[in-house]
């Protein structure tokens, strides 16, 4: 089993509609959960964080985190052609070591 | 404007040759990280470094020797490299949080893209 998954798209969603994009992890003593965006021929931008069960909110981004089920999402927001990226979803495991995800392809369709 | 500095932004090196790629960082950040990306792929852990000391070494080959000469800077040097070793070579670093924790939240530069001939 992968210690981050990823689904890993395309997925493709209506401008101004709501991206909804998902993570698992396999280490149950994981405490810090991330989202990255990583635009092509670019390095990945950090744009999440987050490390309780719950909803965080920064504009248009949330974040989502139920420890129980192992679960991580981020849902866009009125989504933009701009938010057309890949993102990446990463945990700091127990190991202190920060584990990537393969990442999901997001088209924002004009 | 990133705050991680890579040099350089590309790099064509043949098997034989040595070569270092350099990052540096101002935010103060006491974490400092070597990451390889391959096409359409995550960035792969290579090392860690905390407090400019080795702390992760995910079982990297010895042709690739990492060096942290300070708090700021983070060096790659490379030697005897695989065609099979050309990817995006990604620095990061992290601020340390209280107790040594780790916050996890990682700032990356450009990247080196590396050729191997």
């Amino acid at each position: 089993q992968k210690e981050v998954e990823q689904n890993s798209g395309p997925l493709s969603v209506p401008e101004g509609a709501i991206a909804s994009l998902n993570c698992t992890y396999s280490d149950r003593g994981s405490q810090s959960f991330f989202w990255y965006r990583q635009y092509s021929g670019k390095s990945p931008e950090l744009i999440m964080s987050i490390y309780s069960n719950g909803d965080k909110e920064d504009g248009r981004f949330t974040a989502q985190l139920n420890k129980a089920s192992q679960y991580v999402s981020l849902l866009i927001r009125d989504s933009q052609p701009s938010d057309s990226a890949t993102y990446l979803c990463a945990v700091l495991n127990r190991d202190d070591k920060i584990i990537f995800g393969k990442g999901t392809r997001l088209h924002i369709l004009p | 404007d990133t705050e991680v500095t890579q040099t350089p932004k590309h790099l064509v090196m043949g098997m034989t040759n040595k070569k270092s790629l350099k990052c540096e960082q101002h935010m103060g950040h006491r974490a400092m990280y070597w990451y390889k990306q391959k096409a359409k792929k995550p960035p792969e852990l290579m090392f860690v470094y905390s407090y400019e000391k080795l702390s992760i070494n995910e079982s990297v080959p010895s042709r690739f020797s990492p060096e942290c000469p300070n708090s700021s800077l983070l060096n790659l040097h490379l030697h005897a490299l695989q065609p099979e070793d050309s990817a995006l070579y990604l620095c990061a670093s992290s601020q340390e949080g209280t107790s040594g924790t780790n916050t996890g939240e990682l700032f990356f530069g450009e990247g080196s893209r590396l050729t191997v001939l």
